[in-house]
């Protein structure tokens, strides 16, 4: 199976900064990833799917890049809601692993 | 709009067998289209997959959970089914359901969770 590693664990920035969130996977997912927002005490929302593209509602100011094994989320100019945990997942081979998140914090 | 809703127990007993229920409005389980699953996270955790299954896409499980773990649904009722067994104190978890986009799933919708919590 397809282990999935995020960096940093946690970010601490500003609002009005830009986040650059990391993800590895193991080997090769072709651009089959995916990246969720979770807020405290709410279940995970889904933000960029097959690698970059956003899903319904999300703001522009989330996007996603990478293919192969190197995956970037950027959120560009954080919003107070924008803090909370941020996992990917990668949706390649079963089973379709999440990563271990990464906090973006005040 | 698809909306997914988890119930259940929220305490049980070591070795006893955990079993959820998640209630699908707004869409059908029986479409081809999608798969549904079951995704938990222990508190203060992360998310772990835990199985999905689709209307003629098969069903799939974690590894880590196979031999314990089963899934099944009721389309008439538009619900689907998850059952843990032989559970211990390391299956205390929020628990979720969710719809996901094929091949390999990721997750476009997902329940509030249901919280459940393993002990005597």
């Amino acid at each position: 199976e397809i282990v999935l590693t995020q960096s940093p664990a946690t970010l601490s920035l500003s609002p009005g900064e830009s986040a650059t969130l990391s993800c590895r996977a193991g080997q090769s997912v072709g651009t089959s990833l995916a990246w969720y927002q979770q807020r405290p005490g709410r279940a995970p929302r889904l933000l960029i799917y097959d690698a970059s593209n956003r899903a319904t509602g999300i703001p522009a100011r989330f996007s996603g890049s990478g293919s192969g094994a190197d995956f970037t989320l950027t959120i560009s100019s954080l919003e107070p809601e924008d803090f909370g945990l941020y996992y990917c997942q990668h949706c390649s081979t079963w089973p379709p692993n999440f990563g271990p998140g990464t906090t973006v914090e005040i | 709009q698809l909306q997914l809703e988890e119930s259940g127990p929220r305490l049980v007993k070591p070795s006893e067998t955990l079993s959820l229920i998640c209630d699908v409005s707004g869409g059908s389980i029986s479409s081809s289209a999608y798969f549904w699953g079951w995704i938990r996270q222990p508190p203060g955790k992360g998310l772990e997959w835990m199985g999905s299954f689709s209307h003629r896409g098969g069903t799939f499980f974690s590894p880590s959970l196979k031999s314990r773990l089963t899934i099944s649904s009721d389309m008439s009722k538009n619900q689907f089914y998850l059952d843990l067994n032989s559970v211990s104190a390391a299956d205390s978890a929020m628990y979720y359901c969710a719809r996901g986009r094929p091949v390999v799933p990721f997750f476009d919708h997902w329940g509030q969770g249901t919280l459940v919590t393993v002990s005597s």
